[in-house]
């Protein structure tokens, strides 16, 4: 079993609606958790990277929420655009590991 | 552009080939790695390189053989590779940390190399 699992796996929004993906992580001891953005055909790019004492980040539309407690994070999507279709991996480190999830592929459509 | 950049950005090769993925890091940084994506699998890490020496090999079968000259270049060699290679073959690069832990430090990703193996 993975160590960080997102959900869902896919999901279908219409643009300028809201989303929110979830990852859950067994990793430990708990260094940081990132969220990565990939479009098609590209590499991933980071959105926000939290550590233990940041329980929530922002990065313009994008809102990354932390609960250590639960080993839990969320990544939240404001008003949608089309260029947000992409898939969204959650990385979790511990302190000389990285553990990464499946994704979740979403698509926004007009 | 992350400035990381990789060539081929596709590859199409049989078995019997030998062929070499090439990553160029402009950023400044210590440590590159090289990543497997394959469809619908979380991101596999399959080498680590800190200050050029390697510091981790995460069980990579050997017919997969990373090269480092220098602290900006990374290749990946190929040989007699087998079709469930077939992947997305990334390559990242991060600063390095006082204790040697690259994966605790922001990585900036390239393109990606598409390599198909009939």
């Amino acid at each position: 079993k993975n160590q960080v699992e997102q959900s869902p796996q896919s999901l279908i929004i219409l643009e300028g609606k809201n989303c929110t993906l979830q990852c859950n992580y067994t990793v430990s001891p708990f260094s940081n958790l990132r969220w990565y953005k990939q479009d098609t055909g590209r590499g991933p790019v980071s959105l926000t990277i939290m550590t233990f004492s940041e329980n929530t980040k922002s990065n313009g539309r994008y809102t990354a929420t932390l609960d250590a407690d639960t080993k839990q994070s969320s990544l939240h999507i404001t008003a949608s655009q089309l260029s947000d279709s992409a898939s969204y991996i959650c990385v979790v480190s511990s302190y000389n590991d990285m553990r990464f999830g499946a994704g979740t592929r979403l698509t926004v459509k007009p | 552009e992350t400035g990381v950049t990789q060539t081929p950005r596709h590859l199409v090769m049989g078995m019997t080939n030998k062929k070499s993925l090439k990553c160029e890091q402009h950023l400044g940084h210590n440590a590159m790695y090289w990543y497997k994506q394959s469809a619908k699998k979380p991101l596999e890490l399959m080498f680590v390189y800190n200050f050029k020496e390697q510091t981790e090999n995460n069980s990579v079968p050997s017919r997969f053989s990373p090269e480092c000259p220098n602290s900006s270049h990374l290749f990946l060699h190929l040989h007699t590779l087998q079709p469930e290679d077939s992947a997305l073959y990334l390559c990242a690069s991060s600063q390095d940390g006082a204790g040697h832990q690259p994966e605790n430090y922001e990585q900036y990703f390239g393109p990606g190399t598409r390599l198909t193996v009939t």
